[in-house]
């Protein structure tokens, strides 16, 4: 079974500050991730994902993300926060193509809150 | 631009009541989910339809039932409601989960249920 781990549920930064969201998976073999924003009261919408191409992803409104294979982690950063970056993020693993064991559903982390200050 | 479209938006039932929510997607897609989300806990997955005609149970189903009316529609019911199911529900679908595809999901705005 895959999962991962967000550490922090709530992260505060200074707007212009860089953001760090850290996420770690677990699975036996290379996985695709993702992370998701949720703005308040709104569904989930994808920033970005890693599908086994180039491991430093960019996504949407600056965020980037880094695939870390020797560390299973996926850290989701952004060099200068903005005050409408303040939402709830989700990591969220699967299996990769091909991979026929322990299906092929997404699994999500717990989420981190970010708080964005003036 | 409609993509995936859940009703109702909003609810209150009364412990033992039952309903149905239903979520609808244009984009063609052949899987298609349902995830409560709680505080702290993230997203969970109830149910889930690979494709048309498929059903399985995900991480929570107990006091669940869903029905893949067709490609576009899947509905999620509750069929005696507990103040344990108050929780945000999301609908979402995806291209498929195998062949060239990644899996991404597209999801629904929600649908909060508060069972008293």
């Amino acid at each position: 079974a895959q999962s991962v781990t967000q550490l922090g549920s709530h992260v505060s930064v200074s707007e212009g500050a860089l953001v760090l969201l850290r996420c770690n998976y677990s699975s036996s073999v290379p996985p695709y991730l993702f992370w998701y924003v949720q703005y308040p009261n709104q569904g989930l919408q994808l920033l970005l994902k890693y599908t086994s191409a180039a491991t430093l992803v960019k996504g949407i409104n600056g965020f980037e993300a880094e695939f870390k294979k020797s560390e299973t982690s996926f850290h989701l950063t952004k060099p200068s926060a903005h005050m409408s970056d303040a939402a709830e993020y989700f990591c969220a693993v699967r299996p990769p193509r091909g991979f026929t064991g322990g299906g092929n559903k997404l699994t999500f982390g717990t989420g981190t809150q970010l708080k964005v200050e003036l | 631009n409609a993509g995936v479209t859940q009703t109702p938006k909003f609810q209150v039932l009364k412990t033992g009541q039952s309903m149905t929510l239903q979520c609808a997607q244009d984009m063609n897609h052949n899987s298609m989910y349902w995830y409560r989300q709680d505080p702290g806990m993230g997203l969970r997955l109830i149910y889930y339809s690979a494709s048309e005609g498929t059903t399985d149970k995900g991480e929570v189903p107990n006091g669940y039932n869903v029905s893949r009316l067709n490609k576009r529609e899947f509905s999620l019911r509750l069929e005696s409601a507990a103040p344990s199911q108050t929780s945000v529900y999301f609908c979402a679908s995806s291209e498929g989960t195998g062949g060239r595809t990644t899996g991404e999901l597209f999801f629904g705005e929600g649908s909060r249920l508060t069972v008293l």
